[in-house]
């Protein structure tokens, strides 16, 4: 059974520090991982995408991944009270397009 | 910007009655998929549709339910016969693979009760 492990948190961190959520998978085929951000109620809205081993940054996000660990992890940067929602980690299986959701972490940035 | 549109926004049906979720998904997309999430649990996979055709489905997905793309715009989730345990949001995704790697975009939900 393909899996994804996440803390469900919550993540609590002041405005304006560095929110660090971490993931972990269990498919060693799996070549693509995505970041989602889900406010309450709303759907998941695409954040970050990785496919290689290393570091890749988009504005205030940046998404780590090592393979050999099997983990991914998302760093927010500058936090904001509009950052606080659940972040889903997912991965696609190295056999298919769909995507394997872990439950999400629940971040709270406090004023 | 291009959006995934699903539609009604909230479903209220009887147990064992049929409903019919509607999707239109974005428009130079290829991939279609239906999702679902019981409240307070992961997005889980129900269906993906590729060339008018299913190209993978879960356990999730039995017999009680099927896709379908009756034009070239609308993609359709039916549930024959609801159970109290397929109350969840579903979610419409599509996507355009790009680079190995698949880009999903969710519409914004049905929210489907069964009572």
């Amino acid at each position: 059974q393909k899996e994804v492990e996440q803390n469900s948190g919550p993540l609590s961190v002041p405005e304006g520090a560095i929110a660090s959520l971490n993931c972990t998978y269990s498919d060693r085929g799996s070549q693509s991982f995505f970041w989602y951000r889900q406010y309450s109620g709303k759907s998941p809205e695409l954040i970050m995408s990785i496919y290689s081993n290393g570091d890749k940054e988009d504005g205030r996000f940046t998404a780590q991944l090592n393979k050999a660990s099997q983990y991914v992890s998302l760093l927010i940067r500058d936090s904001q009270p509009s950052d606080s929602a659940t972040y889903l980690c997912a991965f696609s299986p190295g056999s298919s397009y769909k995507l394997i959701f872990g439950s999400g972490t629940r971040l709270l940035v406090r004023p | 910007e291009p959006e995934v549109t699903q539609t009604p926004s909230h479903q209220v049906t009887q147990m064992g009655q049929e409903v019919i979720l509607r999707c239109v998904p974005i428009s130079n997309h290829l991939y279609f998929y239906w999702y679902r999430q019981i409240l307070g649990q992961k997005v889980e996979f129900l269906v993906s549709f590729y060339n008018n055709e299913i190209s993978e489905k879960s356990e999730i997905f039995d017999d009680q339910f099927s896709v379908e793309r009756p034009d070239g715009s609308n993609f359709t989730l039916k549930i024959r016969s609801t159970k109290l345990e397929d109350s969840a949001m579903y979610f419409c995704a599509s996507s355009e693979p790009s680079g190995g790697g698949e880009k999903l975009f969710f519409g914004s939900g049905t929210q489907l009760s069964v009572l």
